[in-house]
């Protein structure tokens, strides 16, 4: 069936180190998505999102790359920093609203 | 601009009951979607309001429904409570016309007893 789902469930990054979660998905139809951090005791907080007729999209130290022939969405963090430390995930758009289908998400700790 | 926010924050009910979440999205956003969060299922789709019509819904029993109103505020409601239904359970509203980013509120922990 139709699935996003990501690699890793755990990544742990020394502070200053570049951070990579990935994720797969299988719909090749998906044609949109996002990625969100998400802090313990609070909601998924957007981070970033690209479309599916781009390869890489680029934010404030965060960098998204798509490859549609893999079906691989990757999170690039630069300069990992503690507060970067959260549950990250990856989502796509399914249909012609706006209802997400969410990987499990991977946490990552950030160490001193 | 206020965020989304929901009401209440935690809620505990005991199985058999009913419960009513509500959620107030961004101000100008028309679109408001409800998730359920679980340590053993993730983020899952519940519905998808858009001018007060349910334009999506996700694979949840009949137990669970919503509605929106004019002002775009959103509630939520279980009936006949179950156990499992102890989750997580986050709204996110987004600007219809123009894009499909959703932003989430801080969501509503409720547990069945």
């Amino acid at each position: 069936g139709e699935s996003v789902g990501l690699h890793l469930p755990t990544l742990s990054v020394q502070e200053g180190d570049n951070s990579i979660i990935n994720c797969a998905y299988s719909n090749s139809a998906s044609d949109y998505f996002i990625w969100y951090k998400q802090e313990s005791g609070k909601g998924p907080q957007f981070i970033i999102d690209i479309r599916s007729n781009m390869d890489k999209r680029q934010g404030q130290r965060v960098t998204v790359l798509l490859n549609k022939t893999v079906k691989h969405l990757s999170l690039q963090i630069a300069a990992t920093q503690p507060g970067d430390s959260a549950v990250y995930f990856c989502a796509e758009k399914v249909d012609s609203g706006y209802a997400l289908n969410f990987g499990k998400g991977t946490s990552l700790l950030v160490t001193p | 601009k206020a965020g989304v926010t929901q009401t209440p924050r935690y809620l505990i009910k005991t199985r058999g009951q009913q419960v009513t979440l509500s959620c107030s999205p961004i101000s100008g956003h028309r679109s408001v979607s409800w998730y359920q969060q679980t340590p053993g299922q993730g983020l899952q789709f519940l519905f998808e309001y858009f001018s007060e019509t349910q334009r999506n819904k996700g694979n949840f029993p009949g137990r669970f429904s919503g509605r929106q109103f004019s002002n775009s505020r959103s509630e939520m409601n279980v009936s006949t409570l179950e156990l499992g239904d102890s989750a997580l359970y986050l709204c996110a509203s987004s600007l219809a016309d123009r894009g499909r980013e959703q932003f989430f509120g801080p969501g509503t922990r409720l547990t069945v007893l």
